[in-house]
This record gives C-alpha cells, sequence and structure tokens, in this order.
C-alpha cells in the first residue's frame, strides 16, 4: 500500500536549469496538490488538480507548471529554477475536492538550488 | 483572507507533562479544521480534524475542539510521550461552498518531550 510517493527525495540543481518532480498515488484520489514548505512559513500551495485534465493555481505558482494527464500522476515542473525555489515540495492527495476530506502526503522532496 | 496563527516553538516537555499549542483562525464561510502531525525526514499526517462548531476531534490520546465564537482549535494532550516529539501543523480548508480541499496551514510549532 503505497499511498503517495514521491521521487527523487533529493536534488541539487544550479540556477538556470529545468527539472520534473514526480508523484504517484496509488488509492484513485481525485484531488492531487503540490505544496512547498520554507523555514517560518509552514506549507504553502502551490499548484492544485481536482481531476485528471484540469489543473488550477494555488498561492505561490509562478516559477512552476503542472499537468494531469492521468488519475494517478501528478508532475510538478521547475522551468528554470532559481535560488528562492530552494524548498521542501510535499504533493498530496485526496480523494475528492470537499473540504472536509483530509488529505495523504508523501515524504517529501528536498531541493536545493545554487 | 483566510490564515492560521499558532504558537511558535519550541515547545519543550517532560514525559507525561500535560500538552496545549494553541491555533486561532481568520476564515469565511465554513472551514474544516486540521491538525497534522511531521516526524522528523517524514511528510505530514493527519492527527485529528473538525468539520462543523462544536466538534471536537481526537486521536492517540490528542483531543481538538472546533470553537467558532473564539475561532480556535486548540490542541492537547494530558499526558505527552517522547515519541510525540514532531512538528505539528494547525491548517484550514477553504470551505466556502464546500467544494474546495485548498489547505492553509500555520507555521508549525515544533514539540521537544524529553524523558
Amino acid at each position: 500500500n503505497a499511498g503517495v510517493t514521491q521521487t527523487p527525495k533529493f536534488q541539487v540543481l544550479k540556477t538556470g536549469q529545468s527539472m520534473t518532480l514526480q508523484c504517484a498515488q496509488d488509492m484513485n484520489h481525485e484531488y492531487m496538490s503540490w505544496y512547498r514548505q520554507d523555514p517560518g512559513m509552514g506549507l504553502r500551495l502551490i499548484h492544485y488538480s481536482v481531476g485528471a485534465g484540469i489543473t488550477d493555481q494555488g498561492e505561490v505558482p509562478n516559477g512552476y507548471n503542472v499537468s494531469r494527464s492521468t488519475t494517478e500522476d501528478f508532475p510538478l515542473r521547475l522551468l528554470s529554477a532559481a535560488p528562492s525555489q530552494t524548498s521542501v515540495y510535499f504533493c498530496a492527495s485526496s480523494p475528492g475536492a470537499y473540504s472536509n476530506q483530509p488529505q495523504h502526503f508523501g515524504d517529501g522532496t528536498r531541493l536545493s538550488i545554487l | 483572507g483566510n490564515s492560521v496563527t499558532q504558537m511558535e516553538g519550541p515547545v519543550t516537555l517532560s514525559e507525561e507533562a500535560f500538552l496545549t499549542i494553541n491555533c486561532t483562525y481568520t476564515a469565511t464561510g465554513y472551514p474544516s479544521l486540521f491538525w497534522y502531525v511531521q516526524y522528523p525526514g517524514e511528510g505530514l499526517q493527519l492527527l485529528l480534524k473538525a468539520t462543523k462548531a462544536d466538534d471536537k476531534g481526537s486521536n492517540k490520546g490528542f483531543e481538538a475542539t472546533y470553537r467558532k465564537e473564539t475561532t480556535s482549535f486548540h490542541l492537547e494532550k494530558g499526558s505527552v510521550q517522547v515519541s510525540d516529539s514532531a512538528v505539528y501543523f494547525c491548517a484550514l480548508s477553504d470551505g466556502y461552498g464546500g467544494a474546495t480541499n485548498k489547505l492553509i496551514f500555520g507555521t508549525g510549532t515544533l514539540l521537544a518531550v524529553q524523558p
């Protein structure tokens, strides 16, 4: 029972490089989202998806792209990495988009931009 | 806009002490409230939730009551253990209309329990 799986766990990039953070869930959840966690700021929503083919922006979307071609996968793309994107990234999912449904989190990807 | 404020840490307690972590919120509509816990090197796990006023969420000896009159959702445990050492996040889910699950988090409170 894998739940939400994120890869890689750690990554170091140079400024200007691009990369994709992978997220997959095996619970047939409709709702998926990406958060970034920074010291003293809690977690902030980057992008979310209420189902395959549907994505929308969260609180801090600039510099990130997402797509949702299948129910299971929700990759996060950094187009041109900047030091301000150094953070820990968490993917989460829930059965649906309703506000009373708790979300299941992956173990995170720790990303450093030099 | 919606926001969550929780007490800053770290909170350091001795084993078997009583724990309170304060959380207050600002929201329009009828949000659901959550406490998540993050153990070192791991993702967040749901600890408990409450979806309407006066609901009490409870799990693993932790409790929190949804107080609409004071806009609070304080986390309590009567007797903490070393294994409770973690970061605790209070969060609300935008409840306007019910059909949205975007979480707004507090900054997190580090709890360290000493034997």
